[in-house]
């Protein structure tokens, strides 16, 4: 159980273009989705916290504008990266969770904007 | 704010040899969590630690929970290759998780 799926796996995209993550709770409802950002050998960084329903909660330095979140269901929870960059290349990685307390990490997807 | 440190950021030993990741927070926590990355791949929840004192055991691997509920260690008896990734620790302070740097360790065979 726990299953959290994440799609694409990686996408290559030109700078100026507009990028959809897809993160999905498989096998349980997620009241609360997480949005980290990771950087090669560096820690998980957490971008936004986002509740079925409401808007999401975006971290001090983190764009709203530029990273756009929604949460749609329980199960399913989307980031679109608006008009990529190269300093937006990075490893982003999604979680569930049903409590705000254990979370379940989708396997990621690696962005590289040319 | 909230902080969560974790020592050592890096960690080399010669398989066999115990391994230990240290986490201290500034205040007091609701609860701990380990959580391991292999390279390449994305976080996977390990354990979740509650209660003051508590020491909770996964094979070799031995989880604890300070008695003042502000520190937390993993330890790895006996190292083995398929032990390699980084291990975060996540706190709740609360209201929301947050994850130490990481220790990245690597073995020799």
């Amino acid at each position: 159980g726990a299953v959290v799926s994440q799609h694409p796996s990686w996408v290559i995209c030109k700078s100026g273009t507009s990028v959809k993550i897809e993160c999905r709770s498989l096998d349980f409802q997620a009241t609360t989705m997480f949005w980290y950002r990771q950087f090669p050998k560096q820690s998980l960084m957490l971008m936004a916290t986002s509740n079925e329903g409401s808007k999401a909660t975006y971290e001090q330095g983190v764009e709203k504008d530029k990273f756009l979140i929604n949460h749609a269901s329980l199960t399913l929870s989307t980031l679109t990266v608006t008009s990529a960059h190269p300093e937006d290349s990075s490893f982003y990685i999604c979680s569930a969770s049903q409590t705000r307390d254990v979370q379940y990490f989708g396997p990621g997807t690696r962005l590289l904007v040319l | 704010g909230q902080q969560v440190m974790q020592i050592p950021q890096y960690q080399h030993v010669q398989e066999g040899e115990d391994f230990t990741t240290y986490c201290n927070s500034s205040t007091t926590l609701s609860n701990i969590q380990w959580y391991k990355q292999r390279p390449g791949g994305h976080p996977v929840f390990l354990i979740q630690l509650v209660k003051s004192g508590e020491v909770k055991k996964q094979k070799r691997l031995t989880f604890q929970f300070g008695e003042a509920k502000k520190n937390s260690s993993l330890h790895i008896t006996a190292t083995q290759t398929t032990d390699v990734g980084t291990y975060f620790c996540a706190a709740v302070p609360p209201p929301d998780m947050r994850f130490g740097a990481g220790t990245r360790l690597t073995v020799k065979p």
